[in-house]
């Protein structure tokens, strides 16, 4: 596609429920980033893949979260039994990944637990 | 834990005023970018500085960069009503660190 694109755009949820949310990167990016952002800050990294792995997982909070990326392409980031505190905006983003470089961000979802 | 810091956390001008944003960090950097985001959703990405140029222009936009100080600036120049956002620095580590370590931004609001 032409952008990073995100779905869904808002999810609101209950406290305790599982929620998965999709990211599908620019076409041919390898290198694929998920953040979250809080209200009124700035963006907490939670993971990355390079093509279908994983080598850095270092920031997710906790192991209620978990994210995949299958075909080198989607990407999931999965939050289970969501507590208030998992209310943020999670944003997503690609690149080519084959050296540093500029970030390409998808509009995010907002997630609100209740 | 962010490692870049912006100041101010928020900046009012007049349009056609100039805007100095200002970023700090804390570890040695491969580059530094600035990205600007509006209404708390996606990012956009402005200009990348590497670690071993000190300034760099785009448009409306200048950014200089001081690694013995760790401190990075971006100017906007006869700012507009729509350069109203959010201001994000955002340090690339380099080596195998893939991730962006971002700052806690800048609102910037441009009155009309």
């Amino acid at each position: 596609g032409a952008g990073v694109s995100q779905s869904p755009s808002n999810k609101v949820t209950e406290k305790g429920k599982d929620v998965e949310l999709r990211c599908d990167p620019i076409s041919g990016h390898t290198a694929l980033y998920w953040y979250r952002q809080s209200l009124g800050q700035g963006l907490e990294f939670l993971i990355y893949f390079q093509g279908n792995s994983a080598p850095d997982k270092s920031g997710l909070p906790s192991d209620r979260f978990s994210a995949e990326r299958t075909g080198g392409s989607v990407s999931t980031l999965t939050i289970q039994r969501t507590q208030q505190e998992d209310s943020a905006v999670y944003l997503c983003a690609s690149n080519s990944g084959g050296s540093k470089e500029t970030q390409y961000f998808g509009p995010g979802t907002r997630l609100l637990v209740l | 834990s962010q490692q870049g810091e912006e100041d101010p956390q928020a900046l009012s001008i007049q349009e056609g005023e100039n805007a100095t944003m200002n970023c700090s960090y804390k570890t040695s950097i491969n580059n530094l970018q600035w990205y600007r985001q509006n209404s708390g959703r996606g990012l956009v990405h402005l200009i990348l500085i590497r670690s071993n140029e000190r300034e760099k222009h785009s448009g409306r936009l200048r950014v200089t960069l001081d690694t013995s100080k760790k401190s990075s600036s971006l100017l906007i120049t006869a700012s507009r009503a729509a350069d109203t956002a959010s201001y994000f620095c955002a340090t690339d580590r380099g080596g195998s660190a893939r991730q962006l370590t971002f700052g806690s931004g800048t609102q910037l609001t441009v009155l009309p």
